[in-house]
């Protein structure tokens, strides 16, 4: 079964750093998306992409968040200042059809210390 | 009023009990619903798409009525495997993003 693949599993950086998120979606699908979970607390929509650009972000991607699709086969989300807040589970998701048919990638844990 | 509501839980219940979910929404435009199971520290997984006329796979069975913006779903004869948390989710302002509830944890007792 086809799968989306995230790298680092998990990440540990220092507060003020940058760092960059991996994914390699699902190689015919079109639309990509980046999500998050706090521990303990519901999942929540950063940023969807399609056509090699962003489709829909929400009020958390702000300007210290960046995505981009550098050569046809990876998906990175990147921040650039990263805060304490920022530490979560960050999942990649890949889709052919819009909403339908979302497949999760198994998650990059950031901590930011 | 939350986005998307679910019943706090935990629900603990015996193998082979049947156990009930439900969900409300605040967004009437929101055009398509699906519950999803998350197992501790994993990703989300898609469980089944939500249609009007209500739609049954195997032992779950999911219901969405408009009108009252509520989603429903029914594990029937549930397993020990079944324990996990059970999230439901909406799409929101545009079919691009997905809306997600704060999840119901399952715990199934042999």
């Amino acid at each position: 079964e086809p799968e989306v693949t995230q790298t680092p599993s998990h990440q540990v950086t220092q507060m003020g750093q940058e760092v960059i998120l991996r994914c390699v979606p699902i190689s015919n699908h079109l639309y990509f998306y980046w999500y998050r979970q706090i521990l303990g607390q519901k999942v929540e929509f950063l940023v969807s992409f399609y056509n090699n650009e962003i489709s829909e972000k929400s009020e958390i991607f702000d300007d210290q968040f960046s995505v981009e699709r550098p050569d046809g086969s990876n998906f990175t989300l990147k921040i650039r200042s990263t805060k304490l807040e920022d530490s979560a589970m960050y999942f990649c998701a890949s889709s052919e059809r819009g909403q339908y048919g979302y497949t999760f990638g198994s998650g990059t844990r950031l901590t930011v210390v | 009023r939350k986005e998307v509501e679910q019943d706090p839980g935990p629900f603990n219940v015996p193998e082979g009990a049947t156990v009930a979910f439900n969900c409300t929404y605040s967004n009437s435009a929101s055009q398509s619903f699906f519950w999803y199971r998350q197992d501790c520290r994993k990703e989300p997984k898609l469980l089944m798409s939500v249609y009007s006329s209500g739609n049954e796979d195997g032992r779950f069975t999911a219901q969405l009525n408009r009108a009252s913006q509520y989603i429903s779903l029914l594990i029937r004869d549930s397993k020990l495997s079944d324990s996990a948390t059970y999230l439901c989710v909406v799409t929101g302002r545009s079919n691009y993003q997905l809306i997600w509830g704060a999840g119901t944890k399952l715990i199934i007792k042999p």
